[in-house]
């Protein structure tokens, strides 16, 4: 069976530090993988999301970039983090689209972040 | 106004009571997904579908592509069904992003 793994699962982290998110999937090959933010109060907004090694598409231009460097997995990182960074981070696996299907996405169990 | 609509956005209800969550959405899609938010923040799927009806224990899920509307009931709704209900959906042709709903946050009463 297939399982996601999200780490860590909170972090508190001064404005201007650095960042990185790891997500791994485990029991699936060629996945599609997302990253989404929920801020406090707002409904899941879509970050990144990546059909292949090194293939990243952005969603929303902040100061967060994503990388894929193996096949299950997936890093969200920043260099300098914001006050507005603060949220609930939460990967997400599915199986890769063709054409018009879709599939189920399967989230992990996400990391609190406090900028503080 | 959003691309995805919820109603309500809050629920209470007594134990017991059938459920009903509302998703009105103003875009095309391939697929809508309704999704369940524990307090702990993770997140489950309950349901995708694209015409008709789906069904899973207690969890209903309808959703008529000419109304842009989708309906999750519950029936027999439980403590433990107490969470937040996300709906989702999903545009066309390789768009692999999913829009969604701010969330109907759904507490059920002893």
């Amino acid at each position: 069976s297939q399982t996601i793994h999200q780490w860590p699962a909170t972090l508190v982290q001064p404005v201007g530090s650095p960042l990185s998110l790891e997500c791994t999937v485990e029991g699936t090959s060629n996945p599609n993988l997302y990253w989404y933010r929920q801020a406090a109060g707002r409904g899941l907004q879509l970050l990144f999301y990546s059909v292949g090694i090194g293939q990243i598409s952005s969603e929303v231009p902040q100061n967060l970039s994503a990388s894929r460097p193996q096949d299950r997995q997936f890093i969200l990182s920043s260099k300098k983090l914001l006050l507005s960074d603060s949220g609930f981070y939460l990967c997400a696996w599915s199986v890769r689209a063709s054409g018009a299907r879709s599939y189920e996405q399967y989230f992990g169990p996400g990391t609190r972040l406090t900028v503080t | 106004k959003n691309e995805v609509e919820q109603s309500p956005q809050n629920l209470t209800a007594q134990e017991g009571e059938f459920i009903t969550i509302n998703c009105s959405y103003s875009v095309g899609i391939s697929a809508l997904h309704w999704l369940q938010q524990h307090p702990g923040g993770g997140i489950v799927s309950l349901f995708m579908l694209s015409s008709g009806k789906k069904k899973h224990g207690r969890l209903i899920a309808t959703i008529n592509i000419q109304e842009k509307h989708s309906s999750l009931h519950i029936t027999a709704s439980h403590p433990r069904d107490s969470a937040v209900y996300i709906c989702a959906v999903r545009g066309f042709f390789g768009n692999e992003k999913l829009t969604f709903g701010t969330g109907t946050r759904l507490t059920i009463i002893p």
